[in-house]
């Protein structure tokens, strides 16, 4: 069963500059969270879906930080401006249900310069 | 003062010893405890997960709830130098609604 895919891997944007994340779950999985890690922090959730539903967002920076999960399966989230508070991993899990196992990708690692 | 409070560590021992990792939290709502493991450059994965207090064993992992005192731990037997990684205390509350609420990770290293 291949696992949960982001891309891309690195990237390194100057302040002020946008950017895009893409996350592709493990089939069949709907719920699909976003997470933002910090450099010696655990992962903080950003926005969580059901299908294609926003589930919880209540800690995802609204006036900067948007993601969307078009047709219940890939999400993308986004970034615009970028600040230079907003370097860490993202991470997106998923998992067959609400309260079932998350299964975590390898993350998309950001440095905002 | 954070919900959830673990020691970032690093903790060295020498492989083969029993290592223990521990995490206190405030929040007495919380009723579903997890411990994740996450290597250098990878997603976090899950290692274990019980549920309210007691025990719970998993080949040379034990994880122990005491709820009465808001804290957790890890053991882990016969460490192994592949045991070397960031551990992450995790825990949720009991409705669907709730999010998980991750510690800052402790760094684990074991010496050949």
């Amino acid at each position: 069963e291949a696992g949960v895919a982001q891309s891309p891997r690195y990237k390194i944007i100057e302040k002020r500059q946008s950017v895009a994340f893409w996350c592709n779950p493990i089939s069949g999985h709907a719920t699909l969270y976003w997470y933002q890690q910090i450099l010696g922090q655990g992962p903080k959730l950003l926005i969580q879906f059901q299908n294609n539903g926003v589930v919880d967002d209540s800690q995802l920076p609204k006036d900067r930080f948007s993601a969307e999960r078009l047709k219940g399966v890939d999400s993308t989230l986004k970034i615009q401006p970028a600040k230079l508070e907003d370097s860490a991993v993202y991470l997106c899990a998923s998992s067959s249900g609400v309260q079932e196992t998350q299964y975590f990708g390898p993350g998309t690692r950001l440095l905002v310069l | 003062q954070k919900e959830v409070e673990q020691d970032p560590g690093p903790l060295s021992v020498p492989e083969g010893a029993i290592v223990s990792l521990n995490c206190t939290y405030s929040n007495s709502a919380f009723q579903y405890f997890m411990w994740y493991r996450q290597y250098s450059r990878k997603g976090p994965e899950l290692l274990m997960y019980t549920y309210s207090s007691g025990n719970k064993e998993d080949g040379r992992f034990t994880a122990q709830v005491d709820k009465s005192s808001k804290y957790i731990s890890l053991f882990i037997r016969d460490s192994q130098p592949s045991d070397s990684a960031t551990y992450l205390c995790a825990m949720r509350g009991g409705s669907s609604a709730s999010k998980i609420i991750f510690g800052s990770g402790t760094r684990l290293s074991i010496r050949p």
